[in-house]
């Protein structure tokens, strides 16, 4: 299994508030490491949501949020789009492994 | 436009050797600060970190593959090469290329701003 932590699935209703979650440990998330987001819609190329827990690239709506607290992050979407439908994957670097690591994605779908 | 595209067989045999090619558009692989990493990810499984080479030449490899992993660049091509050796079916997977923005050597800062779209890879007899 993944060494981050995310649910397989969540979904919602267009208008609505869904929050992903990302769980690590104290290697890597509760070691203070920033996680980063993606957005991936498969046969596309994969996009940066966030990084530095918390920090929108351009062009990335300020319905996307993030954040991070203990041995956890989460990404927060709200004013939920048809568009979303999307994977998202956490990321984060772990020390125990010396190694960048990933959540394992979870499907958004919009009800 | 600025792009990169994997590029490669569809389908190997185990114990042949993979190699992948990712061409960067817009980019420069000689730009100070320029890095391109492998990632691949098998069906239904998370990502995983596969290489990486800077525009200094300098390579870093996942600890778990790296003796299977060579990494190279042709700077006048704009081209990132992987090569894998000794595939197994458990390696089967969208083999991906991407760009670290403001690289840095240290992993703890590494994420990835720019992504190609991937390229699925079959290991099968």
């Amino acid at each position: 299994q993944s060494v981050l932590t995310q649910p397989p699935s969540v979904s919602g209703a267009p208008g609505q508030r869904v929050t992903i979650s990302c769980t690590g440990s104290s290697s890597n998330i509760g070691a203070a490491f920033d996680v980063h987001w993606y957005q991936h819609l498969p046969g596309t190329a994969p996009k940066l949501l966030m990084h530095g827990n918390n920090i929108r690239p351009s062009g990335v709506p300020d319905r996307f949020s993030g954040s991070r607290s203990g041995t956890s992050a989460s990404l927060a979407i709200t004013g939920l789009q048809a568009e979303d439908e999307a994977d998202y994957y956490c990321q984060s670097y772990d020390s125990s492994l010396s190694a960048v690591v990933f959540g394992g994605g979870s499907k958004l779908t919009v009800l | 436009q600025v792009t990169l595209r994997e590029s490669g067989p569809a389908l190997v045999k185990p114990t042949q050797t993979l190699t992948l090619t990712c061409t960067l558009s817009g980019l420069s692989l000689s730009t100070s600060g320029m890095s391109v990493s492998w990632l691949r990810q098998p069906p239904g499984k998370a990502l995983e970190w596969l290489a990486l080479m800077d525009w200094d030449d300098d390579k870093y490899y996942s600890t778990s593959l790296k003796t299977r992993l060579i990494i190279s660049k042709d700077t006048s091509r704009n081209q990132v090469v992987l090569t894998v050796t000794n595939m197994d079916p458990v390696d089967t997977a969208t083999y991906f290329c991407a760009r670290i923005p403001g690289y840095s050597s240290s992993r703890k800062y590494w994420y990835f701003d720019l992504w190609g779209r991937g390229t699925l890879v079959t290991v099968s007899s």
